[in-house]
């Protein structure tokens, strides 16, 4: 079965740029989404088709996928950002999601 | 767009339970519709899937054979028959809309029906 890797945990300074991977066999052939999720609330689609924000998402989020890594960017990174973000994508009929990756703002 | 999931409950291993989903604020019978599960402190899991008519469905390994997915669009709900439960499917189950953007693109999530399978 299909398989997206993401790192544990992912730190960052308050204002800089977090990067967070999500790695798959020729990913590079599908779609990508990210999703943000914190504390006690259900996830929020912050990124689709490897690259896009739906209305209400922060400039600040953006997302690229090139390779067997799509690659989800946070510039300018705040205290509310962070959260576990978990990659999405789609193989033989199943839905596959990331491991999640757990975003510390220092 | 408004899902709200019910129907969560204790229930003991090899019992049975039926979560619903009721839409709101969206034409349901145009959107495929999937359950997300995650259990405490883990990461997410998609179980299943359901076309806009109810003619195509899919699971994970996991559920198949054991859960059931099924939709009643003029009651504008979405079910989640659940046979033969095990520990390992205590978790929140998520009622979630898939978009229709290409792929599979999950655009908005209720907040969960919590399912606990204990003796």
């Amino acid at each position: 079965s299909y398989e997206l890797t993401q790192p544990p945990s992912v730190s960052v300074s308050a204002g800089q740029t977090a990067i967070i991977t999500c790695s798959g066999d020729k990913l590079r052939n599908k779609y990508a989404c990210w999703y943000q999720q914190k504390p006690g609330q259900s996830p929020v689609l912050v990124i689709y088709q490897n690259s896009k924000r739906p209305s209400g998402i922060p400039e600040r989020f953006s997302g690229s996928n090139s390779g067997n890594t799509a690659t989800l960017t946070i510039s300018g990174t705040q205290a509310k950002d962070e959260a576990d973000y978990y990659c999405q994508t789609w193989d033989s009929s199943n839905v596959v999601f990331g491991g999640g990756t757990k975003l510390t703002v220092l | 767009v408004q899902l709200v999931e019910s129907g969560g409950g204790l229930v003991q291993p090899g019992g049975s339970l039926r979560l619903s989903c009721a839409a709101s604020e969206f034409t349901f019978s145009s959107y495929w519709m999937h359950w997300v599960r995650q259990a405490p402190g883990k990461g997410l899991v998609w179980v299943s899937r359901i076309k806009t008519d109810g003619s195509s469905v899919s699971y994970a390994d996991s559920v198949k054979g054991r859960f059931t997915i099924s939709r009643d669009n003029a009651k504008n709900t979405l079910y989640l028959q659940m046979n033969s439960l095990r520990a390992e499917d205590t978790a929140l189950y998520y009622c979630v809309r898939d978009s229709g953007i290409t792929d599979t693109t999950l655009d908005y999530w209720g907040q969960g029906t919590l399912v606990t399978v204990s003796s």
